[in-house]
């Protein structure tokens, strides 16, 4: 059973920087043709996707926020870290954790979210 | 960056009617299209992958279709559980793996 979970502050003052980890089982990013991804919701709005993190350590990065994120894996290859530097009350918005699978490069399992407030 | 625009962003249908969900890419994607619903307070859930292809253990109601640049989501017949919002996502690129804005399906 493949299960992921987000974990992190729900409250984040601007100009911060955020620290999300997202905990998975079920998969190993040892596995090939499997990658990490995290991906945005603000409240009422569309999803965004933020950034990657493949099998072999690859990544890539939505361009309007690339200078704000990384991405990394630890050496279990259990867990992903995303860190966003400068926080703004626009990044308001409920983050999820999702396996990637890359035949097709579609998003197969999700986390549950988690919310995370930016505000002085 | 490739863009995804779904339109309308909600439509209002009755149980047992056939729906349509469109979504266009700004470029050809060729069949690098797939399909999320998602209810409120919940995650997105993958539905079709590849334009076409049916995740496993969702119901045959729903389908996929399209190629290029326009994409199509079908519903044959509407139950009280599919009333959500749907997104498609382009994979063709990985730079930017862009989403479109949505559509959401509300009871008539």
């Amino acid at each position: 059973q493949i299960t992921l979970k987000e974990s992190g502050p729900t409250l984040v003052k601007p100009t911060e920087t955020l620290t999300l980890t997202c905990i998975f089982s079920g998969f190993s990013l040892s596995t090939s043709g499997v990658g990490v991804g995290w991906i945005r919701q603000p409240p009422g709005k569309a999803l965004e996707w933020l950034a990657l993190i493949y099998w072999d350590d690859d990544k890539r990065y939505s361009p309007s926020l690339k200078s704000r994120l990384t991405i990394t894996m630890d050496t279990s290859k259990i867990q992903v870290v995303l860190t966003m530097t400068n926080l703004d009350p626009v990044d308001t918005a409920t983050y999820y954790c999702t396996r990637l699978n890359t035949h097709n490069n579609y998003f197969d399992y999700w986390g549950p979210g988690t919310l995370v407030t930016v505000s002085s | 960056d490739i863009q995804m625009t779904q339109s309308p962003s909600s439509l209002s249908a009755s149980v047992g009617d056939r729906v349509t969900i469109p979504c266009r890419a700004s470029q050809s994607i060729g069949i690098y299209l797939n399909w999320y619903q998602q209810k409120p307070g919940k995650a997105p859930k993958l539905l079709i992958h590849g334009a076409f292809s049916l995740q496993s253990g969702v119901p045959s109601r729903f389908s996929g279709s399209g190629s290029g640049t326009d994409f199509t989501l079908t519903i044959s017949s509407l139950q009280p559980e599919d009333f959500a919002t749907y997104y498609c996502q382009q994979s063709y690129s990985t730079r930017a793996l862009a989403f479109g804005g949505g559509t959401k399906v509300e009871i008539k």
